[in-house]
Formats: C-alpha cells, sequence, structure tokens
C-alpha cells in the first residue's frame, strides 16, 4: 500500500449506530488530519494530530471522537450521530517542519439515516 | 486565518485548450504557501502544485502552473492542453510556507471544470 489509504469508503448507519472510521498513512508522515465536506460547503477541518498529539479541535461536536495511536494509523469514531453528519470525510496526512504539502486518502462517504 | 477565494463556481474548456482557473486570497502573514488541488467525482484529493510566497519563479508541475501574482493576491492556476481527464473540481488552499509549522489548510468553495471533446 502505498499513499494514504481509508476505510470503508462508504458507510451507512442508523443515527443509533456505534461506527469507525480509519485512515492509514505510509508515507513516514507525523501530522493527520480529518476533514469533513458537505454539499455545497467548503472542506471542514475537523481534528489536528502531531506527532500522536491532538493540536487542533475545530468545534467539533462530540458525538466526533477521534483517535491516534501512533503516527501512521487516525479513526474517527462516530455514535449517535445525526443526519447532517452525511458527508464525505476525508483524512490527510503531512511530514510538519518539511513542508505543509497535506496528501489526502479517497474519502469515506458517510450518510446517516 | 487566510481566506481563499475562487470565484468560478463552473469552468468550460475544450480538449486541448488552456484554462485559467481563479483563486484570489487574503492574508497577514508575511510567509505563506499557495496549493492547488484536484478532486474527481471519486473523491479523493489530488495535490497539484504547490506556491512559496517567497518563491521568484512561478511554480510548474507538467501540465500545471500556477500564475503568482503577490501584489495583487492572486494564485491563478494555468492548465495546459486540457484532457478529458482534467475534468473535476479544483481547490485552492492557502497554508504555511515550506518549514512552518502552522499545519492547517485553508481552502476555498473550489471550481467545477468540464473538458469537452
Amino acid at each position: 500500500e502505498t499513499g494514504v489509504t481509508q476505510t470503508p469508503r462508504h458507510l451507512v448507519m442508523g443515527m443509533t449506530n456505534k461506527k469507525s472510521l480509519k485512515c492509514e498513512q505510509h508515507l513516514g508522515h507525523n501530522a493527520m488530519y480529518w476533514y469533513k465536506q458537505s454539499a455545497k460547503k467548503p472542506l471542514e477541518l475537523m481534528f489536528v494530530y502531531n506527532f500522536k498529539e491532538q493540536t487542533e479541535n475545530n468545534s467539533v461536536p462530540s458525538r466526533f471522537s477521534p483517535e491516534c495511536p501512533n503516527s501512521s494509523h487516525l479513526f474517527l469514531h462516530l455514535h449517535t450521530l445525526q443526519p447532517e453528519d452525511s458527508a464525505l470525510y476525508l483524512c490527510a496526512s503531512s511530514q510538519r517542519g518539511a513542508g505543509e504539502t497535506q496528501y489526502f486518502g479517497p474519502g469515506t462517504r458517510l450518510l446517516v439515516l | 486565518a487566510q481566506k481563499i477565494t475562487q470565484t468560478q463556481p463552473g469552468m468550460f474548456v475544450q480538449e486541448k485548450e488552456a484554462v485559467t482557473l481563479d483563486c484570489t486570497y487574503d492574508t497577514s502573514d508575511p510567509s505563506y504557501g499557495l496549493f492547488w488541488y484536484k478532486q474527481p467525482s471519486s473523491g479523493e484529493m489530488i495535490f497539484l502544485i504547490y506556491q512559496g510566497s517567497y518563491d521568484q519563479q512561478n511554480a510548474t508541475e507538467g501540465r500545471y502552473s500556477l500564475n503568482f501574482q503577490k501584489a495583487r493576491k492572486s494564485a491563478n492556476l494555468v492548465i495546459s492542453a486540457s484532457q478529458l481527464g482534467d475534468s473535476a473540481m479544483y481547490f485552492c488552499a492557502a497554508g504555511g510556507d515550506r518549514g512552518s509549522t502552522l499545519g492547517r489548510l485553508y481552502f476555498g468553495r473550489g471550481t467545477q471544470l468540464t473538458v469537452w471533446p
């Protein structure tokens, strides 16, 4: 595997379900990000992790819970979501301090019923 | 914070022609980086090109070039010899310059490019 991978690619869940999104980067980067992309809205930064430490939480509701066990893996745990949370969730990684270009995964398309 | 404006919601270009996608930015940072990404319908954001605010020359990457006009705060993307596979959403973004540790990008709303035969 190369680059940034995300699983699952598609997810349908009910409002009472609990699910997790997974992101893995194979680029040796030390920073990882979660973004939300809704229709008709700009890309929204949700969380930033730098060397496994969360450095930014962009006022995200607590029903989204990130986890970064190491520099290569990032999770987004979902519970009691709302229909308006339906969106494309993108993960990205970068090498902090050596270039800020972020490389993105293919995204998870989430539908909350 | 930085603000990115892409005024063209949609653009059309014929195959093999060149097209310019507009981007203006607003920042008070003395040093910054400008990025362009391509997002096909599959959803993945693909990095295309980077321009540092102190770079003297416009960045080029194959058929992509960045027309950087610092005084006007514009960073337009030029795609030469358009191909059908160029049809996608294009996003302009701004963030820290290379070597910085700001760690976030600010994105515009995007321009949908359609290439027709």
